[in-house]
């Protein structure tokens, strides 16, 4: 068990331009979880997976934001056209299926919007 | 879902036992209540969980009144290591990790 991973660690942007965050969940971990946090504040829910399928995106923060985990194993987010805003820790977590709400996070990628 | 309430800050020194007492008053019937700990630059780390009475595991006890409507996150003898923040969260089974974690407890450990 390597834990949750989460690639880049730190990502600096220009305005504008799209960035991919990638995470590797735990291996036999069915449910895979995006949050964001900006300093100061607890993490704040985005998005949720279930194996392939995104149960729960009403969070994502606007249509520029968008999750996919295509087989049910490691999930990206994209932004698009980032803005001075996005500047924020992207934290991936993942959990068993199994209603016990323990999540497990990964280090997050620290994304800067210049 | 209940909103919790908790200090902002907290001081103590090593050796000390710390106790962080979360408020949820309108904790429903099917929540639980768990505590995660987070260091700068981490994600956080599950600490504890627990529905009723006292849970202890080998990081901290978890004390939970009969209401409810408030719970102790106890640290025995606590380190410089401790120092972190520390968030109270109320959730229940339909949640599908939608936790809601507000700006939780910074734990500062002085020598």
């Amino acid at each position: 068990d390597t834990g949750v991973s989460q690639n880049p660690r730190h990502k600096i942007t220009k305005r504008g331009q799209n960035v991919t965050f990638r995470c590797d969940p735990i291996s036999e971990h069915n449910r895979l979880y995006w949050y964001r946090q900006t300093l100061g504040q607890g993490p704040e829910f985005l998005t949720y997976f279930q194996n392939e399928a995104q149960l729960e995106k009403s969070r994502l923060l606007s249509d520029r934001f968008s999750a996919e985990r295509p087989k049910g194993s490691f999930s990206t987010l994209e932004i698009q056209r980032t803005e001075q805003g996005d500047s924020a820790m992207y934290l991936c977590a993942s959990s068993l299926d199994g209603g016990d709400e323990k999540l497990f996070f990964g280090s997050g990628t620290q994304l800067s919007v210049l | 879902l209940a909103k919790t309430t908790q200090p902002i800050s907290m001081d103590s020194y090593e050796g000390q036992e710390v106790n962080i007492t979360c408020s949820h008053n309108n904790i429903a019937t099917n929540d639980y209540i768990t505590w995660y700990q987070q260091f700068p630059s981490q994600g956080p780390r599950f600490i504890i969980q627990g529905y009723k009475t006292k849970v202890t595991n080998e990081v901290a006890s978890l004390f939970i009144p009969a209401d409810r409507k408030s719970s102790t996150l106890s640290l025995p003898r606590v380190s410089l290591s401790d120092t972190a923040v520390y968030y109270c969260l109320v959730y229940r089974g339909s949640t599908l990790g939608r936790l809601y974690f507000g700006r939780g407890t910074q734990l500062t450990v002085w020598p």
